[in-house]
């Protein structure tokens, strides 16, 4: 089973429509995040959360919100979508206390398109 | 402003035949950790490597090597002996201030297009 684990894995919805993209993962790690990849523009992180009491915003929250449910679990929402979100989303994980090196284990990403 | 920059958008490598991805970062941070990562056509992100500022050696594994110059703030992937299965989306990306942000920073990528 894979360690980290995204549902769906696509999603088509309409304009100011709200939607809810899932993440759990079975890695034991601390640290979750939420980035987004668009052609042409690498991954931009959009949120990051150190512990169910941690979150924080990352370079492009704006639209977006998330909910730390459990260590192992980590929810993105868009309140109200816009065609300009269609993109592939991306949850990752990494462990604390491992310094510069904390590789981040990622999912297997939702595409989402917004119509 | 922290920031990576890969410069080449697509490359083309014959099979069997070295490869080299340049990325260059911008950090005033001592401590940081530089990776490259895997994002083949299915879309799911492989780790290939990693390189810690205050390694002395340059990190390798298996045909992937990096060439850490930390002057000139430079990590370039090197690929020896490419394979068709190289074909892919290469992402340099860098975890500054030691990895207490946790995050990665994260370069626009190169597509790498190995011919038999």
């Amino acid at each position: 089973d894979a360690d980290v684990t995204q549902t769906p894995r696509n999603r088509i919805t309409k304009t100011g429509k709200r939607i809810m993209l899932e993440c759990s993962q079975t890695k034991g790690h601390d640290r979750m995040y939420w980035y987004r990849q668009d052609p042409g523009l690498g991954l931009r992180l959009i949120y990051y959360s150190f512990d169910v009491k941690d979150i924080n915003k990352g370079e492009i929250s704006d639209g977006y919100s998330v909910s730390r449910q459990a260590q192992a679990k980590f929810s993105l929402s868009l309140e109200s979508a816009i065609p300009n979100q269609t993109a592939l989303y991306f949850c990752a994980t990494s462990d604390s206390g491992t310094g510069p090196h904390n590789e981040q284990f990622f999912g297997p990403g939702t595409r989402l398109t917004v119509l | 402003a922290q920031k990576i920059t890969q410069t080449q958008p697509g490359m083309f490598v014959q099979e069997k035949e070295a490869v080299t991805l340049d990325c260059t970062y911008d950090t005033s941070d001592p401590s940081y950790g530089l990776f490259w990562y895997k994002q083949p056509s299915s879309g799911e992100m492989i780790f290939l490597i990693y390189q810690g500022s205050y390694d002395q050696q340059n990190a390798t594994e298996g045909r992937y090597s990096l060439n850490f110059q930390k002057a000139r703030k430079s990590a370039n992937l090197v690929i020896s002996a490419s394979q068709l299965g190289d074909s892919a989306m290469y992402f340099c990306a860098m975890s500054p201030k030691g990895g207490s942000q946790g995050n990665l920073i994260f370069g626009k990528g190169t597509k790498l297009s190995v011919k038999p």
